[in-house]
């Protein structure tokens, strides 16, 4: 099976643009999270959905940021306007449902700069 | 709330020493933990986890890791490094409770193996 699939892998893009990540999870999983990965913060959970339904949102930094996850194959993050401070790796991971599970799948994330 | 705490942030060893990371964490209910590696411009990838049972894990490529809970613990060993286990390495925890689908990172240590 294929793992979680992001697109794009990289991303520049000018203070002020809108910016789309993308995210494919694996099939079956009906967990799904976004990460972002800075050298300051480290891996912060931005947001997780089950069942495509959004659980907790309270790591979302603000309101330019939101999530969407229109059917349990494909997840999107959009920043809009995406700012400097808004670069990082952006990662989604995915997980199945199940006792004695927990592990997540990570895809190979979005590079995002932000000039 | 949880949270993780990865003592060191850079471990330099030589080829074929033991090495140990060391990771803590904090939760006020009973929690799985996870040790996941990172090769550089890639995502995480599951090395071992506790979920129950014995407190001596064995993972991937020869780590393993031993669940303390008395001194709320969970520190990754491996005998003898090699080259090619220079990478960053995470601690994670996540709850057995109803926040259980969400992992909680620490910071990462970089494990560089020296020649």
């Amino acid at each position: 099976d294929a793992g979680v699939i992001q697109s794009p892998r990289h991303e520049v893009t000018e203070m002020g643009q809108e910016v789309t990540l993308r995210c494919k999870p694996i099939s079956g999983h009906d967990y799904l999270f976004w990460y972002r990965q800075t050298m300051m913060r480290g891996l912060e959970l931005l947001i997780y959905f089950n069942n495509n339904v959004p659980i907790d949102d309270s790591g979302m930094p603000e309101d330019r940021f939101s999530a969407k996850m229109p059917n349990a194959s494909f997840s999107t993050l959009k920043i809009q306007p995406s700012e400097p401070r808004d670069s990082a790796v952006y990662f989604c991971a995915s997980r199945r449902t199940g006792p004695n599970t927990g592990e997540l799948f990570f895809g190979e994330g979005s590079r995002l700069t932000v000039l | 709330a949880q949270s993780v705490t990865q003592l060191d942030s850079q471990v330099p060893v030589f080829e074929e020493a033991p090495v140990e990371l060391r990771c803590n964490y904090s939760s006020s209910v009973s929690v799985y933990l996870f040790w996941y590696v990172q090769y550089p411009n890639q995502g995480l990838q599951l090395l071992l986890k506790y979920l129950s049972g014995s407190t001596l894990v064995k993972g991937i490529n020869g780590f393993e890791a031993e669940f303390n809970k008395s001194q709320t613990s969970f520190h990754l060993r491996k005998p003898s490094v090699h080259i090619s286990d220079t990478a960053e390495y995470f601690c994670a925890v996540g709850g057995s409770g109803g926040s259980n689908y969400k992992l909680t990172f620490g910071k990462g240590t970089l494990l560089t193996v020296n020649p």
